[in-house]
């Protein structure tokens, strides 16, 4: 199994507080991505990065942001939380190889995250 | 943008086969995938396959892609009630500016019946 760890596994907090995800490899790829998942939508893109500093928005990236200082770990903030994202947030990996992705992609066990 | 299309639902007797069909728009994907989801878990990457194959199967799984129709397609030889999960379609196309950007479809809950 690819080296990913999410932490924390489970968050329940309030809402309008800030509240960071972590996710951690121990594969040295370059590509990493923050996705959330909820019933009837599978899996959104939150934010992605291809290196060091290096971050991109997704399609639901309102409310949150991320950071990427070393290539190990990738950062999800939300800013202020509220009751809709609640979700289970999953952080994948991707090698890359000339600049392009490899097939692999690997997800980490994920974070569930209720906020009240 | 990039669209990932699947039924939501399958119901199959154990046995049997089953076949989830996954549609996609873009055109220069590089990667198609099948991903597996059981019940509170993370995604299992199943299979993959370039977008330069037809063809690819891996014991039970066959995967076939018709690239002029845009349509993937997963079949499970021999169901088993251990194979009841979710199954995601994603493909990984070239976003702009050279990043890459996995899409996935809203998953397809298999039900294997004894």
């Amino acid at each position: 199994d690819a080296g990913i760890t999410q932490s924390p596994r489970h968050k329940v907090t309030e809402t309008g507080t800030p509240v960071t995800l972590r996710c951690h490899q121990t594969e040295n790829h370059r590509y990493m991505y923050w996705y959330r998942q909820d019933p009837g939508h599978g899996l959104r893109l939150i934010h992605y990065s291809y290196g060091v500093k290096d971050t991109d928005k997704g399609e639901v990236s309102d409310g949150y942001s991320v950071s990427r200082s070393k290539t190990e770990d990738f950062l999800l903030t939300l800013e202020s939380a509220t009751s809709s994202q609640t979700s289970v947030y999953f952080c994948a990996i991707s090698e890359s190889r000339g600049g392009r992705p490899v097939e692999k992609l690997f997800f980490g066990s994920g974070t569930q995250l209720s906020v009240l | 943008g990039e669209d990932v299309e699947q039924s939501l639902f399958l119901s199959v007797r154990e046995g049997d086969s089953s076949v989830i069909n996954c549609t996609y728009t873009d055109s220069s994907s590089t990667y198609l995938y099948w991903y597996k989801q059981e019940p509170g878990a993370g995604l299992q990457l199943l299979t993959y396959i370039f977008s330069n194959m037809d063809m690819k199967q891996d014991q039970r799984l066959t995967v076939l892609l018709n690239k002029k129709d845009k349509h993937l397609s997963l079949r499970i030889a021999d169901t088993q009630t251990g194979d009841s999960a979710i199954y995601f379609c994603a493909e990984i196309t070239d976003a702009s500016g050279g990043s890459y950007i996995p899409t996935f479809g809203r998953g397809t809950s298999l039900i294997v019946h004894p």
